[in-house]
């Protein structure tokens, strides 16, 4: 019973470079969402899934892209890295809105 | 604006003795709460929750409490374990919103 799976755990990039951070979940959840987490800042949405085929900005989406390619996979772009964007990355997911988030081990992308 | 914050990055207790972690916040739409636990390289794991018409919710060691009046809740940990030290956030929810907005957490550390 994986429940949601990053990959990669580690990254480091150079100023420029970009990078593509994937997440799956196998739970049959609707929902799926990308955080980072910046010390003194907690957990800040970056974009979120509300189901299939659709996606929205959260509270932080400069720099980043998303796709949601099927239900279970929800992948977060870094076009064009930059070192403000070196944080720890957490996918989560949930089944509906009256449910809780199960989270992602993380990814720790450091930007050089 | 930190809708959401958590006044003291870190805690220190002694094993035994009861842990209170403490979360204010400033949106008075907010109507569901919640706190996550995590562990060092690990995502964020759900722990307890309060929906805005009660004051009180408890499960097994954990209670959270709500004051709305106050907009502040508190998670109490009784009694506290060496397993219990992590860092610990609160969030909120607007009712029907997809975004959870988190604190910046608190580390707590059970002393033996």
């Amino acid at each position: 019973n994986a429940g949601v799976t990053q990959t990669p755990k580690f990254q480091v990039l150079k100023t420029g470079q970009s990078m593509t951070l994937q997440c799956a979940q196998d739970m049959n959840h609707n929902s799926m969402y990308w955080y980072r987490q910046d010390p003194g800042m907690g957990l800040r949405l970056i974009y979120y899934s509300a189901s299939e085929g659709t996606t929205d900005k959260g509270e932080v989406p400069n720099g980043y892209n998303v796709s949601r390619l099927n239900k279970r996979e929800f992948s977060l772009r870094l076009e064009s890295a930059a070192p403000s964007q070196t944080s720890v990355y957490f996918c989560a997911s949930r089944r509906d809105l009256n449910e809780k988030l199960f989270f992602g081990s993380g990814t720790q992308l450091s930007v050089l | 604006d930190q809708q959401v914050k958590q006044n003291s990055p870190s805690l220190s207790v002694q094993e035994g003795r009861i842990s209170i972690l403490n979360c204010d916040y400033t949106n008075s739409m907010f109507d569901y709460f919640l706190w996550y636990k995590k562990y060092p390289a690990e995502g964020p794991t759900f722990l307890i929750s309060i929906s805005s018409i009660k004051d009180k919710n408890e499960d097994g060691r954990f209670t959270v409490f709500l004051n709305k009046s106050a907009k502040h809740l508190s998670l109490h940990i009784v009694p506290s374990q060496p397993g219990d030290s992590a860092v610990y956030f609160c969030a909120a929810r607007v009712g029907g919103a997809q975004k959870l907005v988190f604190g910046q957490g608190t580390r707590l550390t059970i002393n033996p």
